[in-house]
């Protein structure tokens, strides 16, 4: 069965320091892939998708994800965190010609120490 | 971009009782929308994918009888809980597509549900 794993369930940064969020995917083949960030009371926004081509997309916000196929992974950086990025963080895969329904990872929620 | 808004963002009822949630594209139609479920803590499950003018497809293990979901407009879903019992104490959460198979997944606030 298709699976999404983020490994780190919670994670804390400094403001200013560099991030990145790891998702791992479980499939026969490449999956649609994509990052959501959750803000208390808000609904989940997307930050960037993979579909095809450059494996390095980029997205809002100054967030970056890079896709690689011989680890099925598709972690999300960004360089510089900002107190504002604290949040809950999904990682999410869609199946080609699944019918649009996507599989969430259970989450990382990000604390930003100023 | 595109508005997905659901209402109530947050109920509180009796157990037994029914509760209705509501989804809305606000600018855009949507012939599918997606509702999901989402504990504390944990990620968010998909409970069924909602078609206008027709029935709704439920996931495995997903009561059709216990959440009824009506998709009678292209900017109107909605999801009840029928005969809550504190177990379906959740967060609530739909979603719809806006411009095509590929375009953009945009999400409601979620409906937090409590049953006492």
């Amino acid at each position: 069965a298709q699976s999404v794993t983020q490994p780190d369930i919670h994670i804390t940064v400094s403001e200013g320091a560099s991030l990145e969020l790891r998702c791992n995917y479980s499939y026969g083949a490449t999956p649609y892939l994509f990052w959501y960030v959750q803000s208390p009371g808000q609904g989940l926004q997307l930050l960037l998708k993979y579909f095809s081509g450059d494996t390095l997309v980029q997205g809002i916000k100054g967030f970056e994800a890079e896709f690689k196929r011989s680890q099925s992974s598709f972690n999300l950086r960004k360089p510089s965190v900002h107190w504002s990025d604290a949040a809950e963080y999904f990682c999410a895969v869609e199946l080609t010609g699944g019918g649009n329904k996507l599989t969430f990872g259970t989450g990382t929620q990000l604390k930003v120490e100023l | 971009g595109a508005v997905v808004s659901q209402h109530p963002s947050w109920v509180i009822c009796k157990s037994g009782t029914s509760v209705k949630i509501e989804c809305r594209s606000l600018d855009f139609q949507a012939t599918t929308m997606f509702w999901y479920r989402q504990f504390p803590k944990q990620s968010l499950m998909l409970m069924a994918t909602s078609n206008e003018g027709s029935k709704a497809t439920y996931e495995q293990g997903v009561e059709k009888d216990k959440f009824l979901i009506n998709h009678a407009s292209l900017t109107l879903s909605t999801l009840t809980v029928t005969s809550a019992h504190p177990e379906d104490s959740s967060f609530y959460i739909c979603s719809a597509r806006f411009g095509g198979n590929t375009g953009e997944l945009f999400f409601g606030e979620g409906s937090r549900l409590t049953v006492l």
